[in-house]
């Protein structure tokens, strides 16, 4: 079975532009978790999508946002990027919200100039 | 979720047990204890979890104390490969209605020496 799948692995932007990131679960996992990693911050959880639905939020700004698709695929995005949003941001996926064993895709690492 | 406290670093030699261990005084009675690593530029990985009786897998073993305030991992035979920072989670049952947040620390840094 195929692991969780992140595009692009590696991005760079510049401030003030907008960035959306890809995230495909491992099939028949429904719940896709966002989290971002930072030196300074460490793992942060961003937020999480079941049945395409927000149903939980990290405490980060109105700039961040996400969405899932039927097919539970989903997407974050990343508006009026700062030099501070660079990080690698991690999907994890479970079969349902709180599956026992969270499964991680390898991050994008993305850099803004 | 309980706050847990982790050593920032250990170093274990190649084919020993490394015993990585993680505070948990404020644990609550229906917390769990997730161990969680990630090696180097990789997302992290589920290794175990725990409420109060000790657990083991393929991977590894945990070990709690009876007074579950602080808890070991053990990993039996450490190679090469296991060298990764190692994080201690301490969190309600991971369910449909407590969601899948994870609340990671900075966890261990666990160097494992040829």
């Amino acid at each position: 079975k195929a692991g969780v799948t992140q595009t692009p692995r590696y991005l760079i932007k510049t401030r003030g532009q907008q960035v959306t990131l890809s995230c495909s679960p491992i099939s028949g996992h429904r719940s896709v978790s966002w989290y971002q990693q930072t030196p300074g911050q460490g793992l942060q959880f961003l937020f999480e999508y079941f049945s395409e639905t927000q149903r939980n939020k990290g405490n980060f700004p109105g700039r961040f946002s996400g969405r899932q698709f039927s097919n539970s695929r989903s997407e974050m995005n990343v508006s009026t990027l700062e030099l501070g949003d660079s990080a690698l941001y991690l999907c994890a996926s479970s079969p349902i919200p709180g599956g026992r064993e969270q499964f991680f895709g390898p991050g994008t690492r993305l850099t803004v100039l | 979720d309980a706050k847990t406290t982790q050593p920032p670093s250990m170093d274990c030699a190649e084919g020993r047990a490394a015993n990585l261990p993680c505070n948990h005084s404020t644990i609550s009675g229906n917390e769990y204890v997730y161990w969680y690593r990630q090696i180097h530029s990789q997302g992290p990985q589920y290794i175990i979890h725990g409420l109060k009786n000790n657990e083991t897998n393929e991977m590894a073993s945990l070990i709690i104390t009876e007074d579950r305030k602080s808890s070991t991992l053990i990993l039996p035979h450490a190679t090469l490969r296991d060298t990764a920072v190692y994080y201690c989670i301490v969190r309600v049952l991971l369910g449909e209605t407590s969601g899948s947040r994870l609340t990671f620390g900075e966890g261990t840094q666990l160097t494992v020496n040829p």
